[in-house]
C-alpha cells in the first residue's frame, strides 16, 4: 500500500515562473491537506480539500496560490509568478476521514527553491 | 487566531538522559497530535490525545494532555541516538479540528 506521493521532490524556479506541486493521497483517502514549512519552522496549514471541493483555504495567500483536487488525478498546488519568499518545503497529507481526529499521513514533500 | 507555543526550541542530551518537550495553546483544543520529523524528512505521526488529562505511553515515550486541554507534553526516557529529530505538537481547533496548528517544534540531538 503506497503512502502519500508527492512530485517533484525538488523544484527550482526563477522569479516570475509558475510552480506546480502534485500530491497523490494514500489509496482510499479522499481528504487532502497542504502545509508549508519554512526552515526551522513548524508546518503552516494552507488548504483542506476533498474530491472536487475546497473545504477550507483560509491558510492560502490570497493571490498567486491555488489548489485543486479533481475527480481523477492528483491534488495540485499551483503557485503563479513565484517570488523568493515562496521558497519552502510544501507537504501534502491525507486522511481516510474528515477531521483532525484522524491521523494525517504526510508525503515526502516538495522542496521549492526560487532563484 | 489560535497559537501553539512549543519549548524548548532545541535540546541536546547525552545518550541515556531523559528529554521533555512542552506545548501550550492559546485556546482550548479538541485534540492534540504529536509528530516526529527526521532531518530532511517528513512528519510522521506518533500519537493523538483527545481526552482531558489523558496519558499515553509508547515504549520510552510518554504523552500527556492537560486537564484544560490547552497544554501537552512528550517525555522520552533514556534517549537513544535513533530519537534524533524534531518533535512537533499539532492542535486541532474545536469546531474545525481538521485544521491542525503546529508548534515550531523541538529539535532533539543526542550525543552518543
Amino acid at each position: 500500500n503506497a503512502g502519500v506521493m508527492q512530485n517533484p521532490r525538488h523544484l527550482v524556479r526563477r522569479r516570475g515562473q509558475e510552480a506546480r506541486l502534485r500530491c497523490s493521497p494514500m489509496k482510499g483517502h479522499s481528504h487532502v491537506y497542504w502545509y508549508r514549512q519554512l526552515p526551522e519552522e513548524g508546518l503552516k496549514f494552507m488548504v483542506y480539500l476533498q474530491k472536487e471541493n475546497i473545504i477550507d483555504e483560509s491558510g492560502m495567500p490570497k493571490e498567486r496560490f491555488s489548489a485543486e483536487f479533481p475527480k481523477e488525478g492528483p491534488s495540485i498546488l499551483r503557485i503563479q509568478q513565484v517570488v523568493r519568499g515562496d521558497s519552502a518545503a510544501y507537504f501534502c497529507a491525507s486522511s481516510p476521514q474528515a477531521g483532525g481526529d484522524n491521523e494525517q499521513f504526510f508525503g515526502p514533500g516538495t522542496r521549492l527553491t526560487v532563484l | 487566531g489560535q497559537q501553539v507555543m512549543q519549548i524548548p526550541q532545541y535540546q541536546h542530551v547525552q545518550e541515556g538522559e531523559d528529554f521533555t518537550t512542552y506545548c501550550n495553546s492559546s485556546t482550548t483544543l479538541s485534540n492534540i497530535q504529536w509528530y516526529k520529523q527526521r532531518p530532511g524528512g517528513h512528519p510522521v505521526f506518533l500519537i493523538q490525545l483527545v481526552k482531558s488529562g489523558e496519558v499515553k505511553k509508547q515504549k520510552r515515550l510518554t504523552f500527556q494532555f492537560g486537564e484544560a486541554k490547552k497544554n501537552s507534553s512528550l517525555h522520552i526516557t533514556a534517549t537513544q541516538t535513533t530519537d534524533v529529530g524534531t518533535y512537533f505538537c499539532a492542535g486541532g481547533r474545536q469546531g474545525s479540528n481538521y485544521k491542525l496548528t503546529f508548534g515550531k517544534g523541538t529539535l532533539l540531538t543526542v550525543n552518543p
